[in-house]
């Protein structure tokens, strides 16, 4: 099987500025989540969706938004950047929310 | 937040060396999960525990799911240069359904 694929890898955009980034999880796995990885703060949880529907949520403001299509691919969308936004963004995918997440190679977001 | 303590944060040792980090929680868990991740890129998997007790390996890598569910170690052995990275473990509480993480270990292998 393909594992997670994500796009695009690499992406700088300015202050204000809005961006989407997108997640296609493993065939069969329904779950998808996203978390943000920065140097100082580790892996925080974004947000988790199962058959289009969001489940959990993480401590974001709502500036971070997601979805999740039919096919279960998902696209989380950040509008109004800001510097602190500048992190390597990952989706893992799954069959299930307690069983194994797979990861993508994440998507590295510059803000300038 | 993250409900996982993992140690140490990091550490740097010669090649051929072993290995141990664990993890921690004050909450139960379904599943113990441990992933290495090289920079700029996403964590891998290298080792599920699903049973209490269970023992895994996965060529010198071994790890353990603790008897009260609540911890967790691996350890590598006769370390080489490409171990080098940072290894996260996660896994589910035992109630709900959202992944938690662990802080990581850095593991340097000096040749």
């Amino acid at each position: 099987k393909a594992g997670v694929t994500q796009t695009p890898r690499y992406l700088i955009k300015t202050r204000g500025q809005q961006v989407t980034l997108s997640c296609s999880p493993i065939s069969g796995h329904r779950s998808v989540s996203w978390y943000q990885q920065t140097p100082g703060q580790g892996l925080q949880f974004l947000f988790e969706y199962f058959s289009e529907t969001q489940r959990n949520k993480g401590n974001f403001p709502g500036r971070f938004s997601g979805r999740q299509f039919s096919n279960s691919r998902s696209e989380m969308n950040v509008s109004t950047l800001e510097l602190g936004d500048s992190a390597l963004y990952l989706c893992a995918s799954s069959s299930g929310s307690q069983e194994t997440q797979y990861f993508g190679p994440g998507t590295r977001l510059l803000v300038l | 937040g993250q409900q996982l303590n993992q140690s140490p944060q990091s550490m740097f040792i010669q090649e051929g060396e072993d290995v141990s980090m664990n993890c921690t929680s004050s909450s139960i868990f379904n599943t113990w999960l441990w992933y290495k991740q090289d920079p700029g890129e996403g964590p891998v998997l290298l080792i599920a525990l699903y049973k209490a007790g269970e023992l895994t390996s996965n060529g010198r890598l071994t790890a353990q799911f603790g008897i009260t569910r609540k911890d967790s170690f691996l350890n590598i052995s006769a370390s080489i240069p490409s171990d080098v990275g940072i290894y996260f473990c996660a896994g589910p509480l035992r109630w709900g359904n959202q992944f938690y993480f662990g802080t990581g270990t850095s593991l340097t292998v000096i040749p």
